[in-house]
């Protein structure tokens, strides 16, 4: 069964760093694109930034492009969200979603999130 | 940006109701075009991909359809449990992006 278990969600200042994960399990986690989604409580889901397989590949979503980073151990079966510059309206759920195997833009599997406040 | 709309909004049904969502981009994206659902408090749960495929485990009364712009997810027979809130996306362009959502309550 596959397992996305998001961790490190906190309430940080405006301005402060934090850095997500997200275990893998029940899966070959090398072999999938990885993504990360948020969505602000009570609000739509947004689409974050993915990881190729091999990590060679990210991409981001306008909001986030240039603040946020992406990245992943293959050993660790983790994958990670490096967040810096954090604003208010970064307040979000944040999810970690497995790549479909040969729709990889797309999810199959979600974690069940981590909440991240951005606050004084 | 690719900019995805969903109609309606909210949609009040009763159990057994034929159900059917609209979702519409802003331009082309052939078929790349997947539908969530997602219940209060819960993570997001994926049903179909490729604009109508169902992942594994989602029931047979879910079905999508649609290409290029125009896509539809109809539920045949809604039950108890399918009282949610539902997505689509695309991932045809960077940045992928969602619909607004549609909300599926009990009439």
């Amino acid at each position: 069964e596959v397992q996305l278990v998001e961790s490190g969600g906190l309430v940080v200042q405006p301005g402060g760093s934090l850095r997500l994960s997200c275990a893998a399990s029940g899966f070959t986690f090398d072999d999938y694109t990885m993504h990360w989604v948020r969505q602000v409580p009570g609000k739509g889901l947004e689409w974050i930034s993915l990881i190729s397989w091999d990590g060679a590949s990210t991409n981001y979503g306008d909001s986030v492009r240039g603040r946020f980073t992406i990245s992943r151990d293959n050993t660790k079966h983790s994958l990670f969200l490096q967040m810096n510059g954090l604003r208010s309206d970064d307040t979000a759920f944040y999810y970690c979603a497995k790549g479909h195997y040969s729709h990889s833009g797309t999810f199959d599997s979600w974690g069940q999130g981590t909440l991240v406040a951005v606050s004084s | 940006d690719i900019q995805m709309t969903q109609s309606p909004s909210t949609l009040s049904a009763s159990v057994g109701d034929r159900v059917t969502i609209t979702c519409r981009a802003s331009q082309g994206i052939s078929n790349y075009l997947a539908w969530f659902q997602q219940k209060p408090g819960k993570a997001p749960k994926s049903l179909i991909y490729a604009a109508s495929i169902l992942h594994g485990g989602v029931p047979s009364n879910f079905s999508g359809s649609g290409s290029a712009t125009d896509f539809t997810l109809t539920i045949s027979s809604l039950q108890p449990e399918d009282f949610a809130t539902y997505y689509c996306q695309q991932y045809y362009r960077y940045p992928f992006t969602f619909g607004p959502g549609t909300t599926v309550d009990i009439k």
